[in-house]
């Protein structure tokens, strides 16, 4: 069963303005943690932000936020004022507790354009 | 920048020979990871280690297998190559007091084509 999901294949903004990237999530564990990543064209992953489960405020850092729905099982990125060089690849992931260790996994991705 | 290199940065081989891809870490993180990243997949898990000697299998596994003696490094073997194979492989570690919000930091990718 897909863990994470995310519907937008690609997305399309113009320059200087918000985009929001979905993202949902399956798990039966309390403790976990979200993360989104930024792959551009160069192709290295580019930690972007984090939220915990039991953090009850939206993570941000910069021009990125996180919105996190618990109880809808979503943590959508928010960029606000859309640079050129948002231009990339970008990734939802969850990290849970295994047998053993921690493990994370990660989404299709979302492919966004910025438009000048 | 993590202590991450990945190699080789490119390979290709042929059907059926065995593969082996190098992850050497100067961080002394406990965890790491090997993805392949495929279009419309985005990055899927093959095999990770919680430390040495401990592994176990992600969602991809088969027609994998890994290793870890040491720390500091974590193999990937194919052991019989086969076309759908052909990715692009991140190895991942990520370590800290607190594993469940210490981010990954990603090797820069193996290109692994199998003709």
């Amino acid at each position: 069963a897909q863990k994470i999901t995310q519907t937008q294949p690609g997305m399309f903004v113009q320059e200087k303005e918000a985009v929001t990237l979905d993202c949902t999530y399956d798990t039966s564990d309390q403790s976990y943690g979200l993360f989104w990543y930024k792959q551009p064209s160069s192709g290295e992953m580019i930690f972007l932000i984090y939220q915990g489960s039991y953090d009850e405020q939206n993570a941000t850092e910069g021009r990125y936020s996180l919105n996190f729905q618990k109880a809808r099982k979503s943590a959508n990125l928010v960029i606000s004022a859309s640079q050129l060089g948002d231009s990339a690849m970008y990734f939802c992931a969850m990290r849970e507790d295994y047998t053993g260790g921690f493990k994370t996994i990660f989404g299709a991705g979302t492919r966004l354009f910025v438009k000048a | 920048d993590a202590g991450i290199t990945q190699s080789p940065r490119h390979k290709v081989t042929e059907t059926g020979t065995p593969v082996t891809l190098r992850c050497h870490q100067t961080e002394n993180h406990r965890y790491m990871y090997w993805y392949r990243q495929d279009p419309g997949h985005g990055l899927r898990l093959i095999h990770y280690s919680y430390g040495v000697k401990d592994t176990d299998k992600g969602e991809v596994s088969d027609g994998y297998s890994v290793s870890r003696s040491k720390t500091e490094d974590f193999l990937l073997t194919l052991e019989s190559a086969t076309s759908s194979q052909t990715s692009v492989y991140f190895c991942a570690i990520s370590g800290g007091t607190g594993p469940l919000n210490t981010e990954a930091f990603f090797g820069q990718g193996t290109r692994l084509t199998v003709v």
